[in-house]
């Protein structure tokens, strides 16, 4: 799986957007990028994923660059409950045979949304 | 998304115990599941990949017959730590596969702490 580099921390003000990056220089065409959050002494929690195309939900934005070598996930209005560490992931497609891949996790961007 | 339960959400017991901790996926089924280990300030480090119906996949470092696997139905997996030591200590949390179109995503349970003194 192609490797994810992400800054360590990042302050946000609430009720301002919050921009994630993550590069993924040698992410190769069949792989995704998913993103996941982890919330203090929680299990984590699934935020999006998109292959090429800009992707967006409820929770948040994702924005894939052309070249698709960086990503970068948007939280549109941050608030106090969005202070967590958050994961970019890359993952290949799931296979034909449907069988299974599990996720590697780095060392994520700890968010932190201050008053 | 889909929802994973986990129980329980803590546990403390002996040294040279056993634990058990469940996973559950509570609105869907899911043949495969992973369980995972996180100490502290660290990221999650995969341990398993569960199967149901077969024997469970282990990573490289992880001893089966220290972490028994069972993945017996659908909806549940369990992990149970046999003989846990203080080492042992930290924070298990499984996930479960769900296949949305011709993608899958994982769902993470809340986890399991586990203190072994």
């Amino acid at each position: 799986d192609a490797k994810t580099t992400q800054p360590t921390s990042m302050d946000c003000a609430e009720g301002r957007a919050a921009n994630l990056p993550c590069n993924h220089s040698t992410i190769s065409g069949n792989e995704y990028v998913y993103w996941y959050r982890q919330i203090h002494s929680q299990g984590p929690q699934y935020i999006i994923h998109g292959l090429k195309n800009n992707e967006t939900n409820e929770m948040a934005s994702l924005i894939i660059t052309e070249d698709r070598k960086s990503s970068t996930l948007i939280l549109p209005h941050a608030t106090l409950r969005d202070t967590a560490v958050y994961y970019c992931i890359v993952r290949p497609k799931t296979s034909s045979s449907g069988s299974a891949r599990q996720l590697t996790f780095g060392s994520g961007t700890q968010l932190t949304v201050l008053p | 998304g889909a929802v994973v339960s986990q129980h329980p959400s803590r546990v403390i017991c002996k040294s040279g115990t056993s634990v058990k901790i469940e996973c559950r996926s509570l609105d869907f089924q899911a043949t495969t599941m992973f369980w995972y280990r996180q100490f502290p300030k660290q990221s999650l480090m995969l341990m398993a990949t569960s199967n149901e119906g077969s024997k469970a996949t282990y990573e490289q470092g992880v001893e089966k017959d220290k972490f028994l696997i069972n993945h017996a139905s659908l909806t549940l997996s369990t992990l149970t730590v046999t003989s846990a030591h203080p080492e042992d200590s930290s924070f298990y949390i499984c996930s479960a596969r769900v296949l949305t179109g011709v993608q899958e995503t994982q769902y993470f349970g809340p986890g399991t702490r586990l203190l072994v003194l």
